[in-house]
């Protein structure tokens, strides 16, 4: 059973415009979130993440929002650019216990296009 | 210079062939990973290991071992390989969760097919 799913497979916005990105998980001991973006022929790299502590993180054009409650976060993009085209991951892990804990479960992946 | 490596970034073999995949890294991280990549699965992990002489299964490591030679150094072996095998892997690192991040570095990833 997928604990962290990303529903849309694949987004396209217009350049400038806001990207809204969406992950769901079922997990309640998940407490640290992490957002990777991947290109083509390279590995993920780290983009932002949030502690279940906060409710909103923000890095430049980057924002992620928690929603604990609904068990749901977000990566909103604003504005747009073309170097944004990737694929982006959403990542979940538990709080810290010992040893296993700090592994990531990973979405399937949205693939953003940015049109210019 | 990348911190994390992966060799080969490609490699085509055969059913049954024994295939092993390197990752060294210079971040200086005692923990390491080994993640597959499948269309439309995203990331599952194999096997990670959290110093020299620490190995655990991650998800799917049925088929796949590894070992862990140094600190820098952590392999995947496929044994035997097989066509369901055929995926994009991935070597992450990462430091203790105590230094307050959780966040994993990863290599350029293999590109693995298995005729």
């Amino acid at each position: 059973d997928q604990q962290v799913k990303q529903n849309s497979p694949s987004l396209s916005v217009q350049e400038g415009r806001i990207s809204i990105l969406n992950c769901d998980y079922t997990n309640s001991m998940f407490d640290y979130f992490l957002w990777y973006k991947k290109y083509p022929a390279e590995g993920p790299t780290f983009l932002i993440s949030i502690s279940s502590i906060k409710d909103k993180n923000e890095d430049g054009r980057f924002t992620v929002f928690l929603n604990k409650s609904a068990k749901h976060l977000s990566l909103h993009i604003v504005p747009s650019q073309p170097g944004d085209s990737a694929v982006y991951f959403c990542a979940a892990r538990p709080s810290y216990s010992g040893a296993g804990s700090y592994q990531l479960t990973f979405g399937k992946g949205t693939k953003l296009s940015v049109i210019p | 210079d990348a911190d994390v490596t992966q060799t080969p970034r490609n490699r085509i073999t055969k059913t049954g062939k024994r295939i092993m995949l390197e990752c060294s890294q210079t971040k200086g991280h005692d923990r390491m990973y080994w993640y597959r990549q499948d269309p439309g699965l995203g990331l599952r992990l194999i096997y990670y290991s959290f110093d020299v002489k620490d190995i655990n299964k991650g998800e799917i490591s049925d088929g796949y071992s590894v070992s862990r030679q140094a600190q820098a150094k952590f392999s995947l072996s496929l044994e035997s390989a097989i066509p369901n095998q055929t995926a994009l892997y991935f070597c992450a690192t990462s430091d203790e969760p105590s230094s307050g991040s959780s966040e994993q570095f990863f290599g350029p990833g293999t590109r693995l097919t298995v005729l």
